[in-house]
């Protein structure tokens, strides 16, 4: 069973604060990292997906980084706005007998103050 | 215009029932799937198709039963409810397994 953990669970930041978080998985058989971004009562929606050591993507004020070899990604988002608030989601894709299928991790609750 | 939709959005029922719900999407994407989110939110994979081809069957109890009848369908039927079956069910689509996946609005099964 692949391990896929995000922190912190929740945080709360005020607007216009710049605030990252993480998602560990392990590292063996990796095919490729997606990050979504799922709001409540609507579905998860993409983010990106990142597939190489040192991948580095950005959309707008959000953007991610990935360490393949240590098993880790950070998602940034710099200047907070209150319509960021949502839960944001991490999930493998990795090989072996868990080809096929996203693990996703429990989510990291963002919520922006004005 | 909806990507990936699901039907019905709110499904209400008696334990023991037979219910289905059905999911289509309109990106052309070869591979479909099936997610349950579970009572601590996360979701967890249920099944995947491929070009109508079953891929993952995750130790789903075989009163779970996906049908895809096209490329961009696939349904869920469930037979004889039990409460434990109380979810919200994602549907999700994408064009290969490594690629981004598009998901419906969700289905929230409520079994009294």
């Amino acid at each position: 069973i692949l391990n896929v953990e995000q922190s912190p669970q929740s945080l709360h930041v005020q607007e216009g604060d710049s605030t990252n978080f993480t998602c560990s998985f392990p590292s063996s058989n990796f095919y490729a990292l997606h990050w979504y971004r799922w709001e409540t009562a609507k579905s998860p929606e993409a983010l990106f997906v990142m597939t190489l050591n040192g991948d580095e993507k950005k959309k707008g004020r959000i953007s991610a980084t990935l360490n393949t070899k240590e098993g880790y990604s950070y998602l940034y988002i710099k200047g907070s706005q209150p319509e960021d608030s949502a839960t944001y989601l991490c999930a493998l894709h990795a090989g072996g007998t868990s080809y096929g299928k996203l693990t996703f991790g429990q989510g990291t609750i963002l919520t922006v103050h004005p | 215009d909806t990507a990936v939709s699901q039907t019905p959005k709110y499904l209400v029922t008696q334990m023991g029932n037979d219910k289905s719900i059905k999911c289509e999407q309109n990106l052309g994407h070869d591979t479909m799937y099936w997610y349950k989110q579970d009572s601590k939110k996360f979701l967890k994979i249920m099944f995947s198709y491929n070009n109508k081809e079953l891929i993952i069957n995750e130790t789903v109890p075989n009163r779970f039963s996906p049908k895809s009848p096209d490329k961009a369908h696939l349904n869920l039927h469930i037979n004889s409810l039990e409460l434990g079956d109380s979810a919200v069910y994602f549907c999700a689509s994408s064009q290969g397994f490594v690629d981004t996946q598009y998901f419906g609005p969700g289905t929230r099964l409520t079994v009294l």
